[in-house]
């Protein structure tokens, strides 16, 4: 599992409240990302890090943010959670950039529901 | 900017049966591509590498830059090859992201 783990697993928010969702790595990988799984449009890239404290925004960043304060921990914020936020979230790291192959390896996943 | 298709959101085969999973990308340099699978609510994880060119569970797949194709096969499917499986692709010079297809989901009846 490439000591991968995300926390919590499973949680349910209201409409407006914020969230965070927590990644972390056990092997000092530079590379982190955040995606979003939902039905009918596979995985999205919400946003990645390439270093403590250096990250950019992926495909559907709108209405989240992320921090990266240390190495391990890659933190991914819901400012004002909504319904279509409800998903799962997956994290991934990548073990070789910058020379590819850039294969990645995931975090069990955090089911996510926004009443 | 790079996509990746996948054709099918549903297949369903015998199992014995040979199975192939349709994989087109997009993308103007020279791609990375995988196919990662997904079992029932468990992580994804990486099935195959093109550049390996490797035999995982079976499974193999051919880079056809031709056909921009990444398509996967398997002679005989067997029940627990039921899954999710996505196919991504990965450019050399996008700090390692992927971008990845819809996704299959293969269910192998008995």
């Amino acid at each position: 599992d490439a000591g991968i783990t995300q926390s919590p697993r499973h949680k349910v928010t209201e409409t407006g409240t914020p969230v965070t969702l927590r990644c972390h790595q056990t092997e000092n990988h530079r590379y982190m990302y955040w995606y979003r799984q939902d039905p009918g449009h596979g995985l999205r890239l919400i946003h990645y890090s390439y270093g403590v404290k250096d990250t950019d925004k992926g495909e559907v960043s709108d209405g989240y943010s992320v921090s990266r304060s240390k190495t391990e921990d890659f933190l991914l914020t819901l400012e004002s959670a909504t319904s279509s936020q409800t998903s799962v979230y997956f994290c991934a790291i990548s073990f070789k950039p910058p020379l590819p192959p850039f294969e990645q390896y995931f975090g069990p996943g955090t089911r996510l529901t926004v009443t | 900017a790079q996509r990746v298709t996948q054709p099918e959101k549903l297949l369903s085969v015998f199992k014995g049966a040979p199975v192939e999973l349709k994989c087109n990308y997009s993308y103007s340099g020279s791609p990375e591509l995988f196919w990662y699978v997904q079992y029932s609510r468990q992580r994804l994880q990486l099935l195959l590498r093109h550049i390996s060119r490797e035999s995982i569970k079976g499974f193999t797949a051919d880079l056809n830059k031709g056909e921009t194709s990444f398509h996967l096969k398997k002679p005989f499917a067997q029940e627990e090859d039921s899954a999710m499986y996505y196919c991504a692709l990965s450019g050399r010079t996008n700090a390692g992201k992927s971008t990845f297809g819809d996704g299959t989901t293969l269910t192998v009846k008995p």
